[in-house]
């Protein structure tokens, strides 16, 4: 079965430090990826997907993830953190189980200091 | 700006009552999800449709859960009767026909508490 793991429940960086959300996946078949953001209150927001392109992938808000299939992991960074990033992020693989489900990490709380 | 509504945006109940969460699909989207988060458990999926039909509802409770879609423009959730471990937020969300979940576009929640 499709899993990801999400090291670090909780990151704090300070405003314009680099920001680095590490997901490692698990997958049988070439996985299809995805980064997600939930602002409080909100539902979740796509940030990026992978979908065997290029391996690294450029999304919105400045934020981009390498594809790395030697080290099984789809890591989400940021160069300069901004105070509107604070926000709780979810990395997502596509389910060999149906092409039609997503299975989520536990999250990552994103915190950004001042 | 299409986004998908879910109403109630907030509901509080007594265990034992009937919770009806409702959904609205982006126009012309055809498959719907319903995903629960709770603290221990994170993001889970409960049931998905796609034209209307449910493909998949493994991950719900069947002895209390269910989830239909009367028409093209409303999804429902309802629990019945709920207890108070199905306190949680329950997200709503959809996709256009032929993408998969590589366009999913989510609904702001039902923030759910069973007392």
């Amino acid at each position: 079965a499709q899993s990801v793991t999400q090291l670090g429940s909780h990151v704090s960086v300070s405003e314009g430090a680099l920001v680095l959300l590490r997901c490692n996946y698990s997958s049988s078949v070439p996985p299809y990826l995805f980064w997600y953001v939930q602002y409080p209150n909100q539902g979740l927001q796509l940030l990026l997907k992978y979908t065997s392109a290029a391996t690294l992938v450029k999304g919105i808000n400045g934020f981009e993830a390498e594809f790395k299939k030697s080290e099984t992991s789809f890591h989400l960074t940021k160069p300069s953190a901004h105070m509107s990033d604070a926000a709780e992020y979810f990395c997502a693989v596509r389910s060999i189980q149906g092409a039609q489900k997503l299975v989520f990490g536990q999250g990552t709380r994103l915190t950004i200091n001042p | 700006d299409a986004r998908v509504t879910q109403t109630p945006r907030h509901k509080v109940t007594e265990m034992g009552q009937e919770v009806t969460m409702r959904c609205q699909p982006i126009l012309g989207h055809n498959t719907v999800f319903w995903y629960r988060q709770t603290m221990m458990q994170g993001l889970e999926l409960l049931a998905y449709f796609r034209n209307r039909a449910p493909l998949d509802d493994s991950g719900m409770p069947k002895d209390r859960f269910s989830a239909e879609m009367p028409d093209a423009t409303l999804a429902t959730l309802k629990i019945q009767p709920s207890e108070p471990r199905d306190s949680a937020v329950y997200f709503c969300a959809s996709g256009p026909d032929g993408t998969g979940v590589e366009k999913l576009f989510f609904g702001s929640g039902t923030q759910l508490s069973v007392l």
